[in-house]
């Protein structure tokens, strides 16, 4: 099972709202990791954590907040967006986050509009 | 940010036909990945590369990571209307965990 799981699907927010995109991985991985993705645009490295410690910020604004309660779940906690951060938001898991070339595994993603 | 350059951009082929896309870069990768992804969606793993002159198949897909390790490969043979995707290529960053994705190839299959 290689599964990954975002909730919601869908999210519309002001610009003025406070939400949170999750992500949840059952198959024992140690890394996860959140990506951006603009329309007909590869994904973007967001963040990296590695056994629940932040690793990488690709220097992400401080509006995205993101957070690892756990090795299964990592959320994304997101204030005053500007309608720019409209995009695909993406999650993604590997076994270990050792940087020895692990294979990445990525949910569905969250489709967000930002008005 | 980052990303491979893959080509071609874009393809469209008649229904049985064979593929190929390809990735370089001016950097060295320890990791070559293959994904697709259909609209809305995320990428789908496709084929995994850990080692220079790797050849790997996937059904009728196949990969290879090239010898200098800056670049990589993808063959879809007999194409069928379901493979009609975005493909990309995405190299791991030598001991980091940093995967940079290519620019993507938009496959159209035409019956």
């Amino acid at each position: 099972d290689t599964e990954v799981t975002q909730t919601p699907k869908h999210l519309v927010m002001g610009m003025t709202n406070k939400k949170s995109l999750k992500c949840e991985q059952h198959m024992g991985h140690r890394a996860m990791y959140w990506y951006k993705q603009k329309a007909k645009k590869p994904p973007e490295l967001m963040f990296v954590y590695s056994y629940e410690k932040l690793s990488i910020n690709e220097s992400v604004p401080s509006r995205f907040s993101p957070e690892c309660p756990n090795s299964s779940l990592l959320n994304l906690h997101l204030h005053a967006l500007q309608p720019e951060d409209s995009a695909l938001y993406l999650c993604a898991s590997s076994q270990w986050g050792t940087g020895l070339g692990e294979t990445q595994y990525f949910g569905p993603g969250t489709r967000l509009l930002v008005l | 940010g980052q990303q491979l350059n893959q080509s071609p951009q874009s393809m469209f082929i008649q229904e049985g036909e064979d593929v190929s896309m390809n990735c370089t870069s001016s950097s060295i990768f320890n990791t070559w990945l293959w994904y697709k992804q259909d609209p809305g969606e995320g990428p789908v793993l496709l084929i995994a590369l850990y080692k220079a002159g790797e050849l790997t198949s996937n059904g009728r897909l196949t990969a290879q990571f090239g010898i200098t390790r800056k670049d990589s490969f993808l063959n879809i043979s007999a194409s069928i209307p379901s493979d009609v995707g975005i493909y990309f290529c995405a190299g791991l960053i030598y001991n980091t965990d940093k995967l940079i994705f290519g620019t993507g190839t938009r496959l159209q299959v035409f019956p």
